[in-house]
């Protein structure tokens, strides 16, 4: 049981350069979050998921787009990086909106 | 409108007992509310949750007050291992099914 597991780790784009982020649940939850994670500042939401083929923006969503074909995978796409873009980015996942939330282990990205 | 008002940041030592109050002056009727502790370069991880009154677990306790606009955490004994930010969430106002994070209160715990 591996919980929630980013890929990948660490990663340095170039601006203008297109990339996806997987982030896989184990645990059958119904829903999915992406979060992003500028230095000494909380957590934004960009988008989330409820369910299978269902996604909805957060707070932040432009220049994000994201995915949810499979129940277990939440993909988020970056179409052209910008340096502004440059955070660490969390997934997470729940069974509901009220209950406990799991997180991934995150994935640095810096745009250059 | 901020959901939810927390202290930016606070300092205890180790062995005394912390209390980080929440507000949430616009919490809905079905709302929970939930705290979760983050540790550099590591995810957010689950503390606690409660609806009302108080709740404990092995790791802290919740004290919600019966008009339930704000509540206090309470981390019993801290050691230096709690030096961590400690986020207060509750569900969106607006009914939207989203995990919804201000900007937390960041604890040092000194020896």
């Amino acid at each position: 049981n591996a919980g929630v597991t980013q890929t990948p780790k660490f990663r340095v784009l170039k601006t203008g350069q297109s990339m996806t982020l997987l982030c896989a649940q184990d645990m059958n939850h119904e829903y999915m979050y992406w979060y992003r994670q500028d230095p000494g500042m909380g957590l934004r939401l960009i988008h989330y998921s409820v369910g299978e083929g269902t996604t909805a923006k957060g707070e932040v969503p432009d220049g994000y787009n994201v995915s949810r074909l499979k129940k277990q995978n939440f993909l988020l796409g970056l179409e052209s990086a910008a340096p502004s873009q440059t955070s660490v980015y969390f997934c997470a996942s729940s069974l509901d909106r009220d209950t406990e939330a799991f997180f991934g282990q995150g994935t640095r990205l810096t745009v250059v | 409108l901020a959901k939810t008002t927390q202290p930016i940041s606070m300092d205890s030592y180790e062995g005394q007992e912390v209390n980080i109050t929440c507000s949430h002056n616009n919490i809905a009727t079905n709302d929970y509310i939930t705290w979760y502790q983050q540790f550099p370069s590591q995810g957010p991880r689950f503390i606690i949750q409660g609806y009302k009154t108080k709740v404990t677990n092995e790791v802290a306790s919740l004290f919600i007050p019966a008009d339930r606009k704000s509540s206090t955490l309470s981390l019993p004994r801290v050691s230096l291992s709690d030096t961590a930010v400690y986020y207060c969430l509750v569900g969106d106002p607006a009914g939207f099914q989203k995990l919804v994070f201000g900007t937390g209160t960041r604890l040092l715990v000194s020896p």
